[in-house]
């Protein structure tokens, strides 16, 4: 099955900074690289994702960049504000529809 | 337009007791998933379902648990004779499919907690 790892595991960086977590996976026949933000009690919520014939995606002040060949993706987040500390998991997909879920990242950002 | 509903938020059961969790989808999704996250973890893939037909199960431990997703109605997983290594939060997600099938978006979860 997919063996999927994410890094690092705690993030803490100061407000306007930037924020980068990594992924990385097994399963050369994934295709579909999403990332989800869960804050406490709250279900995952879908904030990016990226299928493998596009390199990179960009949505305000997040972006994933994804690489094939090395088999791992990255969640890029600018200027970022107290209102992004959450945890964050990538989740890549294959041709079954099932999402393989990292151990997540808990993001704090310090006003 | 309503997001992904779950009911109940939080379930208490006693051991050996029957936990009923339901889930209806975002209007115009077909697809349905449920994922377990236990504490301090990542969702862990359960089952995946359309309409009257269970697609790939093989997340779902081989007794005890059980999906559906009627015609009518919402989808249900059950979990029988509950034991405490049950307690964790069940959250059920749904996709449009046909091309938009991976992306799935989750609910609000139930959090079964076993006495």
């Amino acid at each position: 099955g997919e063996n999927v790892e994410q890094h690092p595991s705690t993030l803490s960086v100061q407000e306007g900074d930037s924020a980068v977590i990594k992924c990385t996976y097994s399963d050369s026949a994934s295709n579909y690289f999403p990332w989800y933000k869960q804050e406490l009690g709250k279900g995952p919520q879908l904030i990016i994702d990226i299928r493998s014939n596009v390199g990179e995606k960009k949505d305000q002040r997040i972006a994933v960049t994804l690489n094939k060949t090395a088999k791992h993706f990255s969640l890029h987040i600018t200027e970022t504000q107290p209102e992004d500390s959450a945890v964050y998991f990538c989740a890549p997909g294959g041709s079954n529809y099932k999402l393989t879920f990292g151990k997540g990242t808990l993001l704090t950002v310090n006003p | 337009n309503a997001g992904v509903m779950q009911n109940p938020r939080h379930l208490v059961r006693r051991r050996g007791q029957e936990a009923r969790l339901r889930c209806s989808p975002m209007k115009g999704h077909s697809h349905v998933y449920w994922y377990r996250q236990l504490p301090e973890e990542g969702l862990k893939f359960m089952v995946y379902l359309q309409k009257e037909n269970i697609i790939d199960e093989s997340g779902m431990p081989k007794e005890r648990f059980s999906a559906e997703f009627p015609k009518e109605g919402p989808s249900i997983l059950r979990i029988q004779q509950v034991v405490r290594g049950d307690s964790a939060a069940y959250f059920c997600a749904s996709s449009p499919g046909q091309g938009g099938a991976y992306e799935q978006y989750f609910g609000p979860g139930t959090r079964l907690t076993v006495t």
